[in-house]
């Protein structure tokens, strides 16, 4: 079955430490997206990349990193930088970059800050 | 204005019932709109796509009116397990889909 998939589900970081998200779909879509919700919050856009080997800044880039060095895979890296990144990550695939198809969601990975 | 506006809700309805959510956007120029479903500390699920001339899907149908800029989402002989956050998702800046906050629907006994 096709679909998305993130890991780990639930990730516990320290103060100060980067910490990587990974994001993978085999839905041979073009175009990944990561999102943060906060509770009793919307999805905020982080990143996005529409084609391999590159990649936008979405609303709220600040202490985030991305790659997309191949088409089925788009790590987020948390840095030291943020300095709230308590939330839940939310990735997404479109089959396109236009918004045309709607978004398949991975089940998410909760971050805490301990 | 933002650019996707809800009524967080909650909106607490009996089984049976009948319920609708409207969900204005302010890009004139989008063209493609959905409906999600949320739940509690889940990921959004795509429940519908908006077409121009509405769709319906068993219990629910979904309308665009676009002179007034809206979606609605309508929800007929609501069950317990419709109880969820219903996002809108209409095609914003950068044809990027951008979410609603959601409205939280509570079906009960």
């Amino acid at each position: 079955d096709g679909g998305i998939t993130q890991s780990p589900k639930y990730l516990f970081r320290k103060e100060g430490q980067n910490v990587t998200l990974s994001c993978e779909q085999n839905l041979n879509h073009d175009a990944m997206y990561w999102y943060r919700q906060d509770p009793g919050q919307g999805l905020r856009l982080i990143y996005y990349s529409q084609i391999v080997n590159d990649f936008q800044k979405g609303d709220i880039a600040e202490g985030y990193s991305v790659s997309r060095e191949k088409k089925e895979s788009f790590p987020l890296t948390v840095t030291s930088a943020q300095k709230n990144p308590t939330a839940f990550y939310l990735c997404a695939s479109s089959m396109d970059g236009l918004g045309n198809y709607g978004y398949t969601f991975g089940s998410g990975t909760r971050l805490t800050v301990v | 204005r933002k650019e996707v506006e809800q009524d967080p809700g909650p909106f607490n309805v009996p089984e049976g019932a009948t319920v609708a959510f409207n969900c204005t956007y302010s890009n004139s120029a989008s063209q493609s709109f959905f409906w999600y479903r949320q739940d509690c500390r889940k990921e959004p699920k795509l429940l519908m796509s908006v077409y121009s001339s509405g769709n319906e899907d068993g219990r629910f149908t979904a309308q665009l009116n676009r002179a007034s800029q809206y979606i609605s989402l309508l929800i007929r002989d609501s069950k317990l397990s419709d109880s969820a956050t219903y996002l809108c998702a209409p095609q914003g800046g950068g044809n990027k889909l951008t979410f609603g906050t959601g409205t939280q629907l509570k079906v009960e006994l």
